[in-house]
Parts: C-alpha cells; sequence; structure tokens
C-alpha cells in the first residue's frame, strides 16, 4: 500500500486557477470513485474540501472541485485567495475497508 | 454539532504503554467508522486503520499492523489508539476522523501530540 503521488508544491497568484494531481495505481484511485481532498493549516487539523471525487461538503466554497481520469484524480482551486495557501491532501479507498494517502501538495498564493 | 474530542498531548520515554482517546458528540457514534491518522511533525498524513465501534470491526494498514492496537467502547462513544511499548520513532500528532460522509474522513479531532524521548 504505497502513498499517492502528489507535487510538492504548487505556487499561484490571487485570482488564478490551480490544479493539483494525485496519482494512485488500478488498486485505489482507478478502481473506486472514492477520493477525497483535505485542506491543512499549519497548527491546525485537516479540514474536507471534496469527497466521492467531485462532491463539495456543505459550507465549502465552490471555488474548489474535484474530478478524475483513470489512476489519476485532481483538485483545481479556482480564484486563488490568500486563505487558500496550506497543505492539502488527497486520500483513496483502497479496498477491504482501508484508505491512502497521498503525501501533501505545499499551496503558495 | 459534530465533534472528536481527543486527549490531551502525551510525553513518554521509549518503552512506555499509552493508550490516547477519541470521544464523539453530536452523532451515532456506533454507526460509523473512526480512523486514525498519524502525522509526523512537518510531514504527510498517513492512515494507520479504522474501527467501526458498533461491532469493534477494526482495520489496519500494513505499515502499523502490529504496532498499534485500536479499540472502541460504544457505550461512551470513544475510541482508542494504544501502544506496548512506544519507540522514538512514535513521535507525532494523531488525529482520529469520523467517516460519516462518503467514505471520506468527514470530522476530525484536534489531534494528540505524542513525543517519545529519553
Amino acid at each position: 500500500q504505497s502513498a499517492l503521488t502528489q507535487p510538492a508544491s504548487v505556487s499561484g497568484s490571487p485570482g488564478q486557477s490551480i490544479t493539483i494531481s494525485c496519482t494512485g495505481t488500478r488498486g485505489d484511485v482507478g478502481n473506486y470513485y472514492l477520493v477525497s481532498w483535505y485542506q491543512q493549516h499549519p497548527g491546525k487539523a485537516p479540514k474536507i474540501m471534496i469527497y466521492e471525487v467531485d462532491k463539495r461538503p456543505s459550507g465549502v466554497s465552490n471555488r474548489f472541485s474535484g474530478a478524475k481520469s483513470g489512476n489519476t484524480a485532481s483538485l483545481t482551486i479556482s480564484g486563488l485567495q490568500a486563505e487558500d495557501e496550506g497543505d492539502y491532501f488527497c486520500c483513496s479507498y483502497a479496498g477491504s475497508t482501508t484508505w491512502v494517502f497521498g503525501g501533501g501538495t505545499k499551496v503558495t498564493v | 454539532e459534530v465533534q472528536l474530542v481527543q486527549s490531551g498531548a502525551e510525553v513518554k520515554k521509549p518503552g512506555e504503554s499509552l493508550k490516547i482517546s477519541c470521544k464523539g458528540f453530536g452523532y451515532i457514534f456506533a454507526s460509523y467508522w473512526v480512523g486514525w491518522v498519524r502525522q509526523v511533525p512537518g510531514k504527510g498524513l498517513e492512515w494507520m486503520g479504522n474501527i467501526y465501534p458498533g461491532d469493534s470491526d477494526t482495520r489496519y494498514s500494513p505499515s502499523f499492523q502490529g504496532q498499534v492496537t485500536i479499540s472502541a467502547d460504544e457505550s461512551i462513544n470513544t475510541a482508542y489508539l494504544q501502544w506496548t511499548s512506544l519507540a522514538a520513532s512514535d513521535t507525532a500528532i494523531y488525529y482520529c476522523a469520523s467517516q460519516r460522509t462518503g467514505n471520506s474522513f468527514d470530522y476530525w479531532g484536534q489531534g494528540t501530540l505524542v513525543s517519545v524521548s529519553s
């Protein structure tokens, strides 16, 4: 069970859009529509931003959107704002009630 | 309001045992999986394992199988993570999280910092 692969860092200017990729295998991302994304600010617990690939929990801005193609999922943040700075982690169901996280991506605005 | 409240920070010596807790509020604790996630300071999230409090069905990541024990007491809405012999490499923040929505980790505890040093 290897960690999902994410870029170490992504940056953008205010108002721009950025996309974070999350690559897994046929055993996790490629086989289930159960990818979720989490935002983490320094010293805080992670917060769910996307679940089931492209669904937003209540209260999460519609500037955040998710997608998946094959073994790779992605999170897009549009209209980048200073408050979007932080670490982002993807997570996928991997079968038999097990999960795997990505290594994390630091977003800089 | 759904909340997960974890026990406080711990400072331990190598070889000591430890049990940390995670208490759920505002939902039917027994009916949803609860996961434990490790975060070494400055590093990423690692899924350790899950428990279904209603019947104590437990799953472990291969990386943590045999290293920790996950348990729960549904009568007091609490899940536990325990070690019998801590090592310095166990120094990390440990989070619990509920899985009430779409097989994701939707509500998180505040984290428990475990420091292991001689």
